[in-house]
């Protein structure tokens, strides 16, 4: 089983609707998720962390399932400019190496 | 404050051929890793330093060497290029802070190997 797991997509929605990715990890050990953006041909860059009792960031919504090993994102009111590919990311220890999913891709079109 | 940068953007080597690839942060993070990136296997761990002097093995360190004489630098070798080796790299690095760890990613560089 992959240590990190994501549905490829892609996800091709309209402007305005919502969507939901999800990820699935493999290590009970892991301390800390997170969700990166990937713009095509460009680096990852944080999105957000996800924390145990859920947080939002605007239209963006992530919770994480300690006991079913599953971290979600939701994205509310899509925005053309929402169009990338979203990594679900895990750490298992501090100052350890990140653990990346192979990434979702969301296409959003007017 | 110019973050993660790397060089060179892009390079085409030939077979055999070796080169190093350049990564510079000036965030004074202790932690640095290099990542590389191909079609449909997502970002796969290379190399890593928790600090000046050290490094370790990550996932898919054969055929790469690195050093981190300094903290702001990490470099990656290439001693004998391989068209297997073909793939965009990815430096980042981090703080040491415990728990929430951010990483920051530099520009990439994009390598062909003929």
């Amino acid at each position: 089983r992959k240590e990190v797991e994501q549905d490829p997509g892609p996800f091709n929605v309209p402007e305005g609707a919502t969507v939901a990715f999800n990820c699935t990890y493999s290590n009970s050990a892991s301390q800390s998720f997170f969700w990166y953006r990937q713009d095509c041909r460009k680096e990852p860059k944080l999105l957000m962390s996800v924390y145990s009792s859920g947080n939002e960031d605007g239209r963006f919504t992530a919770q994480l399932n300690r006991a079913s090993q599953y971290i979600s994102l939701l994205i509310r009111d899509s925005k053309l400019s929402d169009s990338a590919t979203y990594l679900c990311v895990v750490n298992v220890k501090a100052g350890t190496a990140l653990i990346f999913g192979k990434g979702t891709t969301l296409s959003v079109s007017s | 404050n110019a973050g993660v940068t790397q060089t060179p953007k892009f390079r085409v080597l030939k077979t055999g051929q070796s080169m190093t690839l350049l990564c510079a942060q000036d965030m004074n993070h202790e932690y640095m890793y290099w990542y590389r990136q191909d079609p449909g296997m997502g970002l796969r761990l290379i190399h890593y330093s928790v600090g000046e002097g050290t490094t370790a093995k990550g996932e898919v360190p054969d055929g790469y060497n690195v050093s981190r004489l300094k903290k702001q630098n990490f470099l990656l070798g290439l001693e004998s290029a391989a068209p297997s080796q073909t793939s965009v790299y990815f430096c980042a690095s981090s703080d040491q802070i415990a728990g929430l760890e951010t990483q920051y990613f530099g520009p990439g560089t994009r390598l062909l190997v003929l």
